[in-house]
């Protein structure tokens, strides 16, 4: 599976949109992106995934660049319950159900 | 529908002992997984079953195992513990396997003395 790269940590303001990057340049053409994110003391919780198309749900937005080198996840109204470790993985589609959860981005909503 | 749930949320063992965890998968899901999460290393993937068949497994010693019951229950066992075993496990299910959106459990902290 493709290595990705986030910020170890950013904040946000409560109400605004918060824009969470992740660099995957290694990916492959048959590799999709998924987001979870991590609120303290509780398990991983899947936000969205996607592989070449611009995705969203009730969640989230993933902005995925044309090269598929990078993406955005989009929180479009961030909460303080948004506050949480935010993991970018890349892995392909089957095979089996290993994630590999990197070091993630911590997310702060500061209101 | 349910969630995935754990059991126990809490243990403390010492040194040497052996210990069983149990989880318990959304109703219908085959697939569970189990990770080990601590502050040093993270989240590492430990093991996959799928049809109570083992079909991943990270890079973790024999001490730990894992099995999986006809009813999709599975229970993970770790061996002669360590210190460094201190850590919570955090258990996951989806509906099939090869799926990247899974389902967490609250997880078991589990702490040795």
């Amino acid at each position: 599976d493709a290595k990705t790269t986030q910020p170890p940590s950013m904040d946000c303001a409560e109400g605004r949109a918060a824009n969470l990057p992740c660099n995957h340049s290694t990916i492959s053409g048959n590799e999709y992106v998924y987001w979870y994110r991590q609120i303290h003391s509780q398990g991983p919780q899947y936000i969205i995934h996607g592989l070449k198309n611009n995705e969203t749900n009730e969640m989230a937005s993933l902005i995925i660049t044309e090269d598929r080198k990078s993406s955005t996840l989009i929180l479009p109204h961030a909460t303080l319950r948004d506050t949480a470790v935010y993991y970018c993985i890349v892995r392909v589609w089957g095979g089996n159900n290993r994630l590999a959860f990197g070091k993630g981005n911590q997310v702060v909503v500061i209101p | 529908k349910a969630g995935v749930t754990q059991t126990p949320r809490y243990l403390i063992k010492t040194r040497g002992q052996q210990v069983t965890l149990s989880c318990s998968p959304i109703s219908g899901h085959r697939s569970v997984s189990w990770y080990q999460q601590t502050p040093g290393q993270g989240l590492q993937f430990l093991f996959e079953y799928f049809s109570e068949t083992q079909r991943n497994k990270g890079n973790f010693p024999g001490r730990f195992s894992g099995r999986q019951f006809s009813n999709s229950r599975s229970e993970m066992n770790v061996s002669t513990l360590e210190l460094g075993d201190s850590a919570l496990y955090l258990c996951a299910s989806s509906p099939r396997t090869g799926e990247g959106e899974q389902f967490f459990g609250p997880g078991t902290r589990l702490t040795v003395l």
